[in-house]
């Protein structure tokens, strides 16, 4: 599975967009993106999934370049409950679903 | 609908002893899965199973062992606990039939210390 580098932490202010981005140089032609979040004393709870170019959902929006070494998550309006970790995870989930969550990246979601 | 169920919620286990994690899901979802969070080092995951009477080994598998009789259930077995094996234990389902790339929706936590 491709390896996965993304910022260890993020602070922001309550209103601000918040942008993750993910690196994932090896990614492979089946591979997806997935991010996750996970607040404290909690599984990960699943946010956007993607392939290539954009995808929104209700919670946020997920670029992926064209060459989709790299992918960033985008967080509208961030509120102090948005505080927790971020895990950007790449894989053909159906090769057995072996997922390499990482470190993730922390944000931080001041008043 | 309770999605994934785990038990105990938190258990303090003397070394050497025996202990099973119980996971159960009432998605009916074909695969799950079993991840140890240690702090600093994110999620490792344990075993999987990709449908019942399969199981696979993952990045830490060793002194665990799991098994999948239906699709429901999945324990996580510690034969002979050790103090490195104190960590945050969470359990996962997947639809993996669906198509694509599938979502894994996690259960709770357990949270083991080994004395």
């Amino acid at each position: 599975l491709a390896k996965t580098t993304q910022p260890i932490s993020m602070d922001s202010y309550e209103g601000q967009e918040v942008n993750i981005t993910c690196s994932h140089n090896n990614i492979a032609t089946n591979d997806y993106i997935t991010w996750y979040q996970q607040f404290p004393s909690q599984g990960p709870r699943f946010i956007i999934q993607g392939y290539k170019t954009k995808v929104t959902n209700e919670v946020a929006s997920l670029f992926i370049p064209a060459d989709r070494k790299s992918s960033t998550l985008s967080l509208p309006r961030v509120s102090l409950s948005d505080t927790a970790v971020y895990y950007c995870l790449v894989g053909d989930y159906n090769q057995g679903g072996k997922l390499i969550f990482g470190q993730g990246t922390e944000l931080s979601v001041k008043p | 609908i309770a999605g994934i169920t785990q038990a105990p919620t938190s258990q303090i286990l003397a070394a050497g002893r025996r202990m099973t994690l119980r996971c159960t899901q009432d998605m009916r979802h074909n695969a799950m899965y079993w991840y140890r969070q240690d702090l600093g080092l994110g999620l490792r995951l344990i075993h999987y199973s990709n449908t019942a009477g399969t199981t696979g080994k993952g990045e830490v598998p060793d002194g665990y062992s799991v098994s999948r009789a239906n699709t429901d259930d999945f324990p996580l077995t510690l034969a002979s606990a050790v103090p490195s094996q104190t960590s945050v234990y969470f359990c996962a389902s997947s639809d993996s039939t669906s198509g694509g790339a599938d979502t894994q929706y996690f259960g709770p936590g357990t949270r083991l210390t080994v004395l």
